[in-house]
């Protein structure tokens, strides 16, 4: 994988449903895997910074995961809620770019959640 | 609120016009990020200043001239841009390294006539 890769593309669920979405990054050279949420008409704002393997990072009901030997990390969320409605992006950063803070980003997963 | 604040939220120009966009943050951080942000795309990384020199410029074309004054403060100077250079342009900090969160600003909104 040469891309930073993110699936799906867009998913909708129903309020209170649990929900995981992929993202697969470049395993050699790994450093940083990040995550973001992005609301429309807000700024993309930070969820998780990841850098070892089998790291596990929670924050209220969104948690993420982290392989770097295969090049992939989910994030799950417990209980949908409209307010989680928003685009999930990740981004890896490599030991090259390590001390530049240079992220490479996936396309996102644009999550709906109806009421 | 976002603590990295961007000035102007929407800004129209001519191909011939010059115009900067401002970035603005106070937590410190010594890392300051520009990226393009086309419809559907994902950002996309244009220039990285670390401590107020400029550490990446990613082949950005020089009708976009960026420049630090100080460590709060990241502007992105724009002159005979192009239509397909209409995009949101965001501006992150992060305190250092790749290892720690990138805060965004809301974005510039810019349209090239």
């Amino acid at each position: 994988i040469l891309n930073v890769e993110q699936s799906p593309q867009s998913l909708h669920v129903q309020e209170g449903d649990s929900t995981n979405f992929t993202c697969s990054f470049p395993s050699s050279n790994f450093y940083a895997l990040h995550w973001y949420r992005w609301e429309t008409a807000k700024s993309p704002e930070a969820l998780f910074v990841m850098t070892l393997n089998g790291d596990e990072k929670k924050k209220g009901r969104i948690s993420a995961t982290l392989n770097t030997k295969e090049g992939y990390s989910y994030l799950y969320i417990k209980g949908s809620q409209p307010e989680d409605s928003a685009t999930y992006l990740c981004a890896s950063g490599d030991y090259g770019s390590s001390n530049t803070g240079k992220l490479i980003f996936g396309q996102g997963t644009t999550l709906q959640v109806k009421p | 609120d976002t603590e990295v604040t961007q000035t102007p939220k929407h800004l129209v120009m001519g191909m011939t016009n010059k115009k900067s966009l401002k970035c603005e943050q106070h937590m410190g951080h010594r890392a300051m990020y520009w990226y393009k942000q086309k419809a559907k795309k994902p950002p996309e990384l244009m220039f990285v200043y670390s401590y107020e020199k400029l550490s990446i410029n990613e082949s950005v074309p020089s009708r976009f001239s960026p420049e630090c004054p100080n460590s709060s403060l990241l502007n992105l100077h724009l002159h005979a841009l192009q239509p397909e250079d209409s995009a949101l342009y965001l501006c992150a900090s992060s305190q250092d390294s790749g290892n720690q969160p990138q805060h965004f600003g809301d974005g510039t909104r810019l349209s090239i006539l």
